[in-house]
């Protein structure tokens, strides 16, 4: 069974630029995470989706930050316009969402550096 | 609002010994959920060993157990004969029972297998 997958896994770019991050779940996963992680720090909670609604987006900096879950499969995060204090990890998971004890699988995360 | 500390940004252990990680936590939940993932370098992280809080025996898996005392809210992880593949970061985390499902990882602590 193929994990997570996240594309690009490295990603450069000056500030003020748009960056867009990929994430392909694991086959059959309803619920959808994004996470932050910031250099020496745990990941923190950005959005997550069951199926292809937003279900808590309530830490996502939606000033610059979006993202979408088209036929609930897929996602994409962007951010527009990036700054320094945006340079992190990105963490796509997934999870069957059969209820609280539901194992979350988390992909390779996209490193993005702003410059 | 729930909080997870690991107090051991680093540790090292010989390889072939025992190591443990210290983890406490604060809630007023009763109900709830404590997990230890483990983040190898540049790979994905993924889930260590679980403890439901409602279940006085301690949770092991294979050459990993942990010390759930829930008087004093600590989930320390014992990993026994440590291996080099050992060697990652390993978080600490915190979920609600009864809200929603997001999970509260601790700054995690890196641990080193001496050879």
């Amino acid at each position: 069974e193929a994990g997570v997958v996240q594309s690009p896994r490295y990603k450069i770019i000056e500030k003020k630029q748009p960056v867009a991050f990929w994430c392909n779940p694991i086959s059959g996963h309803n619920t959808l995470y994004w996470y932050l992680q910031n250099l020496g720090q745990g990941p923190e909670l950005l959005i997550r989706y069951e199926n292809e609604e937003a279900v808590d987006d309530s830490q996502l900096p939606k000033d610059r930050f979006s993202a979408e879950r088209l036929k609930g499969v897929d996602s994409t995060l962007k951010i527009q316009p990036a700054e320094l204090g945006d340079s992190a990890v990105y963490l796509c998971a997934s999870s069957l969402r059969r209820g609280p004890l539901d194992t979350q699988y988390f992909g390779p995360g996209t490193r993005l550096t702003v410059l | 609002a729930q909080t997870v500390t690991q107090s051991q940004p680093e540790m090292s252990v010989q390889e072939a010994e025992t190591v443990t990680l210290s983890c406490t936590y604060d809630t007023s939940e009763s109900d709830y959920y404590l997990f230890w993932y483990k983040q190898p370098p540049s790979r994905q992280m993924i889930l260590v060993i679980r403890q439901e809080a409602y279940k006085q025996q301690n949770a092991t898996e294979n050459r990993f157990s942990v010390n759930f005392q829930k008087a004093a809210k600590s989930f320390s992880l014992k990993i026994s004969d440590s291996q080099l593949g050992d060697a990652a970061m390993y978080f600490c985390a915190y979920r609600s029972a009864h809200r929603d499902d997001k999970i509260i990882f601790g700054k995690g602590t890196r641990l080193h297998i001496l050879p």
